[in-house]
């Protein structure tokens, strides 16, 4: 089974200008949580989505925002980019979502804001 | 807040020897996972232990989970040079009651030396 897909694995861009991260999910996985992952703040959860529905949602400005297909394939948008955005974003899968499951883990979106 | 903290923040040791890392999280849970992460890949799903579990073991590894003291601890034995990474806990306990939220702790970086 293939595994956790999270495309581009790296992005430059500059303060202000938006961005679009895509994350497949292994086949038959229907939840698809993001995170983000800096050196200062560490791992911080930004949202979950169960069958094109976000169920839950960390403490992330508005600039923060994503979908999920009927396919379950999911994005996460940024826009209007500032510099703090640096980090690796991470994209993560289960069957179902909650914290009774495992969550299978992309190789992330390293994001780097210049 | 930060409801899964590791500890020690870093270890060092021997090929052949034992690592254990701590876990403490401030409010009740329902599950709590850890994880590993080679630099600058995706996380790994280690275990899953629920909090009317004590232990768990999975090869080398064994996770313990003391909820009246809110800690849990993964001790790895006889570690290897491919044991180095870093290790991380994941609790829903921050989750507001929906279970689909995953807090992640800083970690624990793990250097085994050969």
């Amino acid at each position: 089974k293939a595994g956790v897909t999270q495309t581009p694995r790296y992005l430059i861009k500059t303060r202000g200008q938006q961005v679009t991260l895509s994350c497949s999910p292994i086949s038959g996985h229907r939840s698809v949580s993001w995170y983000q992952q800096t050196p200062g703040q560490g791992l911080q959860f930004l949202f979950e989505y169960f069958s094109e529905t976000q169920r839950n949602k960390g403490n992330f400005p508005g600039r923060f925002s994503g979908r999920q297909f009927s396919n379950s394939r999911s994005e996460m948008n940024v826009s209007t980019l500032e510099l703090g955005d640096s980090a690796l974003y991470l994209c993560a899968s289960s069957l179902a979502g909650g914290s009774a499951q495992p969550q299978h883990f992309g190789d992330g979106t390293r994001l780097s804001i210049l | 807040s930060q409801q899964g903290e590791e500890d020690p923040q870093a270890l060092s040791i021997q090929e052949g020897e034992n690592a254990t890392m701590n876990c403490s999280y401030k409010t009740s849970i329902n599950n709590l996972q850890w994880y590993r992460q080679n630099s600058g890949r995706g996380l790994v799903h280690l275990i899953l232990i629920r909090s009317n579990e004590r232990e768990k073991h999975s090869g080398r590894l064994r996770v313990t989970l003391d909820t009246s003291k809110k800690s849990s601890s993964l001790l790895i034995t006889a570690s290897r040079a491919a044991d180095t990474a870093s290790y991380f806990c994941a609790t829903d306990a921050d989750s507001g009651g929906s279970n689909y939220k995953l807090t992640f702790g800083k970690g624990t970086l793990l250097t085994v030396n050969p």
